[in-house]
This record gives C-alpha cells, structure tokens and sequence, in this order.
C-alpha cells in the first residue's frame, strides 16, 4: 500500500510570507506527528494528532505555527510569517496501535530566504 | 525531559568488520527505545525496536536499563549498511519520538 506522503517536496519561499505543508498519512493510521529536521540534527517533535484533535503540541516553536487535520486524516502545516530559521526538512509521520511504530513520510525541504 | 544521545557523529568501517553505534538516553519511566535508519535518497524508516528484541539485517541492540543505553551491534558490516542511524526514545504508546542527533555509518570495500 502506499506510504506517508507529503507535499511539496521542496518549498523555497521569501523572508515573511505564509507556507502550507501537506501530509497524506497511511490509510487508517489514527495518530499523525510533525518533526523539523534542521541540518545535521535528528528530528525534532513539533505535534501530534489523535483523530482530529491535537494531542501534543507542546513542540510548536512559537505561535507562528499552527497545524490542523480536520478529518482526521490529512494534516496541514502552517508557518506564518516565515523566517530564515525556519529553513529545515519538515517531516511526517503516522502510526496505529500500540507500538508506536512511525512510519515517516520523505519530508518537505522548506528554505527561507 | 527526556534525551538520547549519540556521542560520535561518524563510523568508517571496512567491510566485514564488526560495527558498534552508540546510543544513551536519559529517561526517569521505563522508555521505548528504537533504532531508525535513513539510506541514501531514502525515508527515515524503523531497523529496529527493543521490546521486539529480534534482528534485522543482523543488528541487534539490547536496552541496558543500569547503563541507560542502547547500542546497536553487527559482527560483521556490509557496504548496504552505509546510512544515517538515529537512535529514538518514546515514553508510551502514541507518544513523540525524541531522536538523538544521528551517526553516519560508512562502510568500505
């Protein structure tokens, strides 16, 4: 079946403007998580769904991030206000069940100029 | 809070030599740990987790709950094992993931 998927894959964007990150996770998976991978560092938890309700967002950076998955499907992530720290691969991730096993979509590269 | 850490950010071996990733974390619960692995133009995917205890692709990791560590292990390594390893620690089921930094296993001919 098909995997995690995101888009776009690459999303350059000006110092300041307002960027949308999709996921597509594995159908059926009820939990979804967002990380941002900055170079040369693991990845870094940002948020969590259960179904269409945050669970966890305890890892959004500041108030100019904010993410929704209002079917409890597909989730978007938004930046407003982008900033050149910003510049970093966002992943995500879904998983079902009890173990935890995320599988990882291959992320969206978003640079801030 | 919780933290893993992976103490070396590189490992060259050559081929058919034994292999051993550094991972410790700090956790004061009983945690989940787990080895994840990114091959080149590739996903983030699981190798491995410890309540699985099993081996994959020959790694195996044992938890050493008194050492607070979960090394990842191979007697002998292979060119495909070249890859970006990251270690993860989770505090329950459908709980984040905290990743340690990653260590880039390169393995020669």
């Amino acid at each position: 079946g098909a995997g995690v998927s995101q888009t776009p894959s690459n999303k350059v964007t000006e110092k300041g403007k307002y960027v949308e990150l999709r996921c597509d996770p594995i159908s059926g998976h009820t939990a979804l998580y967002w990380y941002r991978q900055s170079l040369g560092q693991g990845p870094e938890f940002l948020i969590y769904f259960q179904g269409t309700g945050a669970a966890d967002d305890s890892g959004l950076p500041n108030d100019r991030f904010f993410a929704v998955r209002p079917e409890g499907s597909v989730s978007t992530l938004k930046i407003q206000r982008t900033e050149r720290g910003d510049s970093a691969v966002y992943l995500c991730a879904s998983s079902v069940g009890q173990y935890n096993e995320q599988f990882f979509g291959p992320g969206t590269r978003l640079t801030v100029l | 809070a919780q933290r893993v850490t992976q103490p070396e950010k590189l490992l060259s071996v050559f081929k058919g030599a034994p292999v051993e990733l550094k991972c410790n974390y700090s956790y004061s619960g009983s945690p989940e740990l787990f080895w994840y692995v990114q091959y080149s133009r590739q996903r983030l995917q699981l190798l491995l987790r410890h309540i699985s205890r099993e081996s994959i692709k020959g790694f195996t990791a044992d938890l050493n709950k008194g050492e607070t560590s979960f090394h990842l292990k191979k007697p002998f390594a292979q060119e495909e094992d070249s890859a970006m390893y990251y270690c993860a620690l989770s505090t329950g089921a459908n709980s984040k993931l905290t990743f340690g930094k990653g260590i880039t296993l390169s393995v020669r001919p």
